[in-house]
């Protein structure tokens, strides 16, 4: 399988505690994307990379979440003190530079804060 | 008014018969339209795109496009039950560094067999 893939599929935690999650894109794929998705919503823009840089990360919900993609291959996204308003479907979506942007989706951390 | 915008449904359709889609943008600095479908408690899965005034065919989705209207459209012939399903609409717009793909909220179709 060469497609996009995300670890965990889904994380129950408690609220104040931190998560972390876990994005390989597709292997020639130099931009990844994170968004978030809730019930009756589609998927909202977070932040995005091309290979290490992190170009655009002001859509970020607030200062508890970061995102790293260090040597330019897979991605983490932290949230750190979690709420229950966190409780979301996390995605992320590769593309190749000079493919239309065309995005691959992952198939989804499921977040749920108690 | 939101950026882009779509009938939330749902959209009921018989077997064989023609499912219609609608979304609008408002930024008319749109560069590139997408349709996605998801099933329910999965991620999106990419149908198609459109970047140029008019029709798109790929089998038996067809994306129409009008620039000057701000209105994109897909068109699903023959539809199938396993056509069911919510489909996005997402625009993408890239400025300078900045690249981001706007989502509708969708509009949940349902094929009835």
């Amino acid at each position: 399988d060469t497609g996009v893939s995300q670890d965990p599929r889904h994380k129950i935690t408690k609220r104040g505690q931190n998560v972390t999650f876990r994005c390989d894109p597709i292997s020639e794929h130099n931009r990844l994307y994170w968004y978030r998705q809730t019930l009756g919503q589609g998927p909202e823009f977070l932040t995005y990379f091309q290979n290490e840089a992190q170009l655009e990360k002001s859509r970020l919900l607030s200062d508890r979440f970061s995102a790293e993609r260090p040597k330019g291959s897979f991605s983490t996204l932290e949230i750190q003190r979690t709420e229950q308003g966190d409780s979301a479907m996390y995605l992320c979506a590769s593309t190749r530079e000079g493919s239309t942007d065309t995005q691959y989706f992952g198939p989804g951390t499921r977040l749920t804060v108690l | 008014q939101k950026e882009v915008e779509q009938n939330s449904g749902p959209l009921s359709v018989p077997e064989g018969a023609i499912a219609s889609l609608n979304c609008t943008y408002s930024d008319r600095g749109s560069q590139s339209f997408f349709w996605y479908r998801q099933y329910s408690g999965k991620s999106p899965e990419l149908i198609m795109f459109i970047y140029s005034n008019g029709d798109k065919e790929d089998g038996r989705f067809t994306a129409q496009l009008n620039k000057a209207s701000q209105y994109v459209s897909l068109l699903i012939r023959d539809s199938q039950p396993s056509d069911s399903a919510t489909y996005l609409c997402a625009v993408f717009i890239s400025s300078g560094s900045a690249r981001q793909l706007t989502f509708g909220s969708g509009t949940q179709l349902t094929v009835l067999p």
